[in-house]
């Protein structure tokens, strides 16, 4: 099975900050790369699929990036309402997610 | 729009089987372009891709837990179901009722989630 790690696993930053979000998969998975937003009590959302390809309405501030077996998402300017938990999911083989990512307000 | 909302029991026995249904309104479990699934999210292990289905019948499973896992779907009614059998308490999780879409893999069964439910918390106990 292909290990997902993203790291860090929390962190707390300000609106308008930059932040950057990493995703390590335990061998190559070319781009098959995705990130979701969570939020407490609501769905999770699609952000990026294929590593780098902003799902539709999706605001341009996210930057999916990577390939192999690295991968980073960044926002650009974190807004109040990006405050939530981030996941990376490999579709190489077994679908298969990061343990998440909580960003927070300091 | 499409919505997923899922429904069932809230706990289940150890050993029992857990069963769950989805109801898909704003769209149709028979479109050829989509795949429909179930998702899980336990304290212990994070989120875990379950199975998924076609609308022709072909299922994919989670090797880890395709021993005890059934998708189906109902046309009829628009919706999808889950069974899990022989629960443990490692069963107990949220979960979650999910569309899928290809977006070029080299795998069967849908790549990525791109509608998710609001999910429902099942608790494994006695």
């Amino acid at each position: 099975d292909i290990q997902m790690t993203q790291s860090p696993s929390s962190l707390s930053a300000s609106v308008g900050d930059r932040v950057t979000i990493t995703c390590r998969a335990s061998q190559s998975i070319n781009s098959y790369l995705n990130w979701y937003q969570h939020k407490p009590g609501k769905a999770p959302k699609l952000l990026v699929y294929l590593a780098s390809n902003l799902e539709t309405g999706v605001p341009s501030r996210f930057i999916g990036s990577g390939s192999g077996t690295d991968f980073t998402l960044t926002i650009s300017s974190l807004q109040p309402e990006d405050f939530a938990t981030y996941y990376c999911q490999q579709s190489y083989n077994t679908l298969a997610f990061g343990g998440g990512t909580k960003v927070e307000i300091k | 729009q499409l919505q997923l909302q899922e429904s069932g029991p809230g706990l289940v026995k150890p050993s029992e089987t857990l069963s769950l249904i989805c109801s898909v309104s704003g769209g149709s479990i028979s479109s050829s372009s989509y795949y429909w699934g179930w998702v899980r999210q336990s304290p212990g292990k994070g989120l875990e891709w379950i199975g998924s289905m076609y609308y022709s019948g072909s299922t994919y499973y989670n090797p880890s837990l395709k021993s005890r896992v059934t998708i189906s779907g109902d046309a009829s009614k628009n919706q999808l179901s889950l069974r899990l059998n022989s629960v443990t308490a490692a069963d107990t999780a949220v979960y979650y009722c999910v569309r899928l879409v290809e977006i070029g893999g080299l795998r069967l069964g849908g790549d990525a989630f791109d509608i998710w439910g609001l999910g429902t918390l099942v608790t494994v106990s006695s």
